[in-house]
């Protein structure tokens, strides 16, 4: 059965920081892994998907990198800003089933 | 941009008692899910469900919950008597082909069951 972490649980940095998330998986056969924002309250965001043949995708500020073997992936945020606090989710997919989420990392970005 | 919307918002109902959550996915997609959260724990999947019937469902789901798609729009979560356990927060989910690919949340319906 497909597990899925995050660490940190939590992150405080001020603004400017850049920053590293990270999000392990038991079951490394994925389809592939998508990044989420989630603001309080609120449903969630997609940020990045990474197909299972790729190792990278970036979007602006942000860059996920993907290796399978290992079962891992991270998020990169460069130059954070105070909008980008909220709770980032890590969820997996493999073969034939339904994508599995990680507790998520909660980033507070501080002015 | 097109986004999937989910109504209520918010949702508070007695033990016991029926309830229906309402989503409309993003007009083209094809595959629609539930997800549910119960506070401070991980998001879960429900159910899945694609050329009107069901193709996955979790542990979850069982016999209390049905979902249907009605009409050509809208996509339905029924609990048939709502338990203190179910209460959460429900997120309807649409993607455009199956599975893995980019999945388009709402915002959700927070369930709160007394």
């Amino acid at each position: 059965k497909q597990e899925v972490t995050q660490i940190p649980a939590a992150l405080s940095v001020p603004e400017g920081e850049n920053l590293v998330l990270n999000c392990s998986f038991t079951d490394s056969a994925i389809y592939n892994l998508q990044w989420f924002r989630q603001d309080p309250g609120k449903g969630l965001t997609s940020l990045l998907l990474i197909q299972s043949s790729q190792r990278e995708q970036t979007s602006g500020r942000l860059n996920a990198s993907l290796d399978k073997s290992s079962g891992r992936s991270t998020l990169y945020i460069a130059a954070s800003q105070p909008g980008d606090s909220a709770t980032y989710l890590c969820a997996v997919v493999n073969y034939g089933q339904n994508f599995v989420f990680g507790p998520g990392t909660r980033l507070s970005v501080l002015p | 941009e097109p986004e999937v919307t989910q109504t209520p918002s918010h949702q508070v109902t007695q033990m016991g008692q029926e309830v229906i959550l309402r989503c409309v996915p993003i007009s083209n997609h094809l595959y629609f899910y539930w997800y549910r959260q119960i506070l401070g724990q991980k998001v879960e999947f429900l159910v899945s469900f694609y050329n009107n019937e069901i193709s996955e469902k979790s542990e979850i789901f069982d016999d209390q919950f049905s979902v249907e798609r009605p009409d050509g729009s809208n996509f339905t979560l029924k609990i048939r008597s709502t338990k203190l356990e179910d209460s959460a927060m429900y997120f309807c989910a649409s993607a455009t082909r199956g599975m893995g690919e980019k999945l388009f949340f709402g915002s959700g319906t927070q369930l709160s069951v007394l």
